[in-house]
């Protein structure tokens, strides 16, 4: 079965640590994203990448930043941790070209920051 | 400012009767339209799409409506089942680009 994993289900971090948040799928999917989740506001996106190496802005990019150094791995980083990045981050992927389909979303990763 | 909205947050409504779910966007070049399913503590699963060519689309208990001129789409459910009970984010996308997801809409479907 196919799928998208990420790492934790439920983070706590305190204010101004450096937080990684690790999502690997198994799909050979050149295109991974980033969302945050919040009531209200729906899903949010943070960044994405087209592929290895690659990595472009999304609406919210201010307070984090991301790796991809392999094709299977998108980490996000929040270089230091504030309250008001506390939410639920949902990690997706994509095989390039193939929009019609939609992503298929990891489990998502409850980050609490205090 | 947010291209795809939902503007009713939640909606009850009794099982065995249809749930209409909807869905407005501002970019006229959005081709595709996705709706998505979310459970609590899990992450968004697909549930059914339309491309802007249609403007149905059906499967099984769930129609998609696309009215392209009023920037509208409808997730439909019929007949709406205790297990529909989610929250259910709509989301379009110019095709090859990113998804524009919607607020959500909480959905109860009473016993």
């Amino acid at each position: 079965d196919v799928k998208v994993t990420q790492s934790s289900r439920y983070l706590v971090k305190r204010t101004g640590e450096k937080v990684f948040l690790e999502c690997v799928q198994d799909m050979d999917h050149e295109n991974m994203f980033w969302y945050r989740q919040d009531p209200g506001l729906g899903l949010r996106l943070i960044y994405f990448s087209y592929d290895v190496k690659m990595k472009e802005k999304g609406d919210i990019p201010e307070g984090y930043s991301v790796s991809r150094e392999k094709k299977e791995r998108f980490s996000l980083i929040l270089e230091s941790a504030s309250t008001n990045q506390t939410s639920m981050y949902l990690c997706a992927s994509r095989l390039a070209g193939t929009g019609a389909y939609g992503y298929t979303f990891g489990s998502g990763t409850r980050l609490t920051v205090v | 400012d947010q291209q795809v909205k939902q503007n009713s947050p939640s909606l009850s409504v009794q099982e065995g009767r249809i749930s209409i779910l909807n869905c407005d966007y501002t970019n006229s070049m959005f081709d595709y339209f996705l709706w998505y399913k979310k459970y609590p503590a899990e992450g968004p699963t697909f549930l059914i799409s339309i491309s802007s060519i249609k403007d149905k689309n059906e499967d099984g208990r769930f129609t998609v409506f696309l009215n392209k001129s009023a920037k509208h789409l409808s997730l439909h459910i019929v007949p709406s089942q205790p297990g529909d009970s989610a929250v259910y984010f709509c989301a379009a996308s110019v095709t090859g680009n990113q998804f524009y997801f919607g607020t959500g809409t909480s959905l109860t479907v009473i016993p």
